[in-house]
């Protein structure tokens, strides 16, 4: 699976856009880009995936940049319950076995008041 | 709510206890995995259930031993544990382990504590 970097801390004022990047610039075409976040000692939460289109949902956004080399995942209206850790990852199909969800540091995003 | 529970929340075992660990999910899903988050550390996966067969077992000690009757419920059977092993504990499901574009939802984690 590509490997991917992101910051490993992010702040954020309440009501305002969080914009989360995510490098990957080894991704392959048949690679698809999920984002999770999980609060303390929570388990993770999906919030989003796609593979070459921007995608939005009731959460959030998801910016594909046209080579696919990075993303930015984008909350629209932070609020406190927001800050969580942000983890990009990106996942293929191997010999026709899909490679398991591989978790990184993630970004630490703190929403301030 | 994921649709995918654990129980129970919490476990403290001593090292010599023998305890499961149970995750059931409501979503009509075919895969199941196991996952450990130790402190500070990333997730690992430690094993993959695939319509009721274990399709990964990335080097797992075989103090820890799945089970997975059907494809709604998975467990992690504990026995003689280290103090190394205490981690929250997650499991997650999906469609199917086997396509690209699924989503994996998790449940809440089973915080682990062997003294």
């Amino acid at each position: 699976d590509a490997k991917t970097t992101q910051p490993p801390s992010m702040d954020c004022a309440e009501g305002r856009a969080a914009n989360l990047p995510c490098n990957h610039s080894t991704i392959s075409g048949n690679e698809y880009v999920y984002w999770y976040r999980q609060i303390h000692s929570q388990g993770p939460q999906y919030i989003i995936h796609g593979l070459k289109n921007n995608e939005t949902n009731e959460m959030a956004s998801l910016i594909i940049t046209e080579d696919r080399k990075s993303s930015t995942l984008i909350l629209p209206h932070a609020t406190l319950r927001d800050t969580a850790v942000y983890y990009c990852i990106v996942r293929a199909i191997s010999s026709g076995s899909a490679r398991q969800l591989t978790f990184g540091s993630g970004t630490q995003l703190t929403v301030l008041p | 709510e994921t649709g995918v529970t654990q129980t129970p929340r919490h476990l403290v075992m001593g090292m010599t206890n023998k305890k499961s660990l149970k995750c059931e999910q409501h979503l009509g899903h075919n895969a199941m995995y196991w996952y450990k988050q130790s402190a500070k550390k990333p997730l690992e996966l430690m094993f993959v259930y695939n319509f009721k067969e274990q399709t990964e077992n990335n080097s797992v000690p075989s103090r820890f031993s799945p089970e997975c009757p059907n494809s709604s419920h998975l467990f992690l059977h504990l026995h003689t544990l280290q103090p190394e092993d205490s981690a929250l504990y997650l499991c997650a499901s999906s469609q199917d382990a086997s396509t690209s574009g699924t989503v994996q939802y998790f449940g809440p984690g089973t915080r682990l504590l062997v003294l």
